[in-house]
């Protein structure tokens, strides 16, 4: 099994309150991803690095912002949460970004916004 | 846009029966086509995947065919097991896009005994 944890597993906050998820990877893989899980959507792509320090949006980026100053750390960030971010977290990763390569995904963090 | 559809779930079959899980996508260019499968309370793994028209991919008794002429990678197995229960994700990936993936709503199959 490739080397990707999560932290928390679960979290439970309150509207207006930040929140930082992340994700930890041992594979030394130059992609990270986050993905949001909901259902009657599948996953939708939040936010995604290529390196340290370098990041780009998903489809459904509002509300969320990312950091990724080491290889094996890649930071998900709720400004001020909300009850629509209620939701499963999933970070992956990949060695290449390209579109014939396999993801990796993590367990998954489960967030609630109350 | 770029999107993927499935059939709605959930899907509920004997042990031993075909199971057929229907997947269209809609892309510019040539995308690669991705299977990942979600065992309950875990995260997602990769099922089987296909890179070009007419490319079978094929893992664990699974199978799906890229078909370009009917933009579908439809999931098939001859005989599924208990074992199999799980929600299947239909996923296309484009190229030169950082291999974002972008995935189907998923189904939902419960195999009974």
């Amino acid at each position: 099994d490739a080397g990707i944890t999560q932290s928390p597993r679960h979290k439970v906050t309150e509207t207006g309150t930040p929140v930082t998820l992340r994700c930890h990877q041992t594979e030394n893989h130059r992609y990270m991803y986050w993905y949001r899980q909901d259902p009657g959507h599948g996953l939708r792509l939040i936010h995604y690095s290529y390196g340290v320090k370098d990041t780009d949006k998903g489809e459904v980026s509002d509300g969320y912002s990312v950091s990724r100053s080491k290889t094996e750390d890649f930071l998900l960030t709720l400004e001020s949460a909300t009850s629509s971010q209620t939701s499963v977290y999933f970070c992956a990763i990949s060695d290449e970004g390209g579109s014939y390569n396999e993801q990796f995904f993590g367990p998954g963090t489960r967030l609630t916004v109350l | 846009g770029n999107s993927v559809t499935q059939m709605e779930g959930p899907v509920t079959l004997s042990e031993e029966a075909f199971l057929t899980i229907n997947c269209t996508y809609t892309a510019t260019g040539y995308p690669s086509l991705f299977w990942y499968v979600q065992y309950p309370g875990e995260g997602l793994q990769l099922l089987l995947k296909a890179t070009k028209a007419d490319d079978k991919g094929s893992n664990k008794g699974f199978e799906a065919t890229y078909r370009k002429e009917t933009t579908s990678f439809h999931l098939e197995k001859g005989s599924v097991q208990v074992s199999d229960s799980a929600v299947y994700f239909c996923a296309l990936s484009r190229y030169n896009q950082g291999g974002k993936l972008i995935f189907g709503q998923g189904t939902e199959l419960s195999v009974k005994p």
